[in-house]
């Protein structure tokens, strides 16, 4: 079975500050993999997501996660974060084996504070 | 364009009585799937659901829960009998077909007095 570590439960940076979010998986095969973003009181949005092909994807708002398959790593960054950018981060995974295995196993989630 | 509309929102019941959450998926999303987001913790998957088929329960206690997905109408996830340990946000995810990311409501809060 697969799981999703994050390790960085709460993280507290001020504006204009660089931004990456540690995501680490657990599965010996091929995956998918996302980062998706709740703001307080709003619900999961997709950030970006990796199925095949360059490592490095942009999503929106201005992030960026590099897939690194030897690490098993899945690092959400920004180069300059913003006040609104408060909110929770979830990597999640999707493990592609047999048909049907559709579901996302999420990690516990990082809560970003950025302070004026 | 609706996204994944869930209701309630906010669900109140007395331990031992049933609730039920409805989802209904965006428009031209055939798959549907549920997860349970405890106090601190992630979201966990309970289960994935096409029309009128459950394709994976894996996540799914063994009792008291159940979900549906009928022809017609949203999808259903029912507890009977709820406990203090039901407490949480249930959160309704659709896609347009495997493989393809999940978009997700709003969920509905779940809370047993």
């Amino acid at each position: 079975a697969q799981s999703v570590s994050q390790h960085n439960h709460h993280v507290i940076l001020s504006e204009a500050a660089s931004l990456e979010l540690g995501c680490n998986y657990s599965y010996g095969g091929t995956v998918n993999l996302f980062w998706y973003v709740q703001y307080p009181g709003q619900h999961l949005q997709l950030l970006l997501k990796y199925f095949s092909g360059d490592p490095l994807v942009k999503g929106i708002k201005g992030f960026e996660a590099e897939f690194i398959k030897s690490k098993f790593s899945f690092n959400l960054r920004k180069p300059s974060v913003q006040w609104s950018d408060t909110a929770e981060y979830f990597c999640a995974v999707n493990a592609l084996s047999n048909f049907g295995n559709e579901k996302l196993t999420f990690g516990t989630g990082t809560r970003l504070t950025i302070i004026p | 364009n609706a996204g994944v509309m869930q209701n309630p929102r906010h669900l109140v019941r007395r331990r031992g009585q049933e609730a039920r959450l409805r989802c209904s998926p965006m428009k031209g999303h055939s798959h549907v799937y549920w997860y349970r987001q405890l106090p601190e913790e992630g979201l966990k998957f309970m289960v994935y659901l096409q029309k009128e088929n459950i394709i994976d329960e894996s996540g799914m206690p063994k009792e008291r829960f159940s979900a549906e997905f009928p022809k017609e109408g949203p999808s259903i996830l029912r507890i009977q009998q709820v406990v203090r340990g039901d407490s949480a946000a249930y959160f309704c995810a659709s896609s347009p077909a495997g493989g393809q990311p999940q978009h997700f409501g709003d969920g509905t809060r779940l809370s047993i007095l």
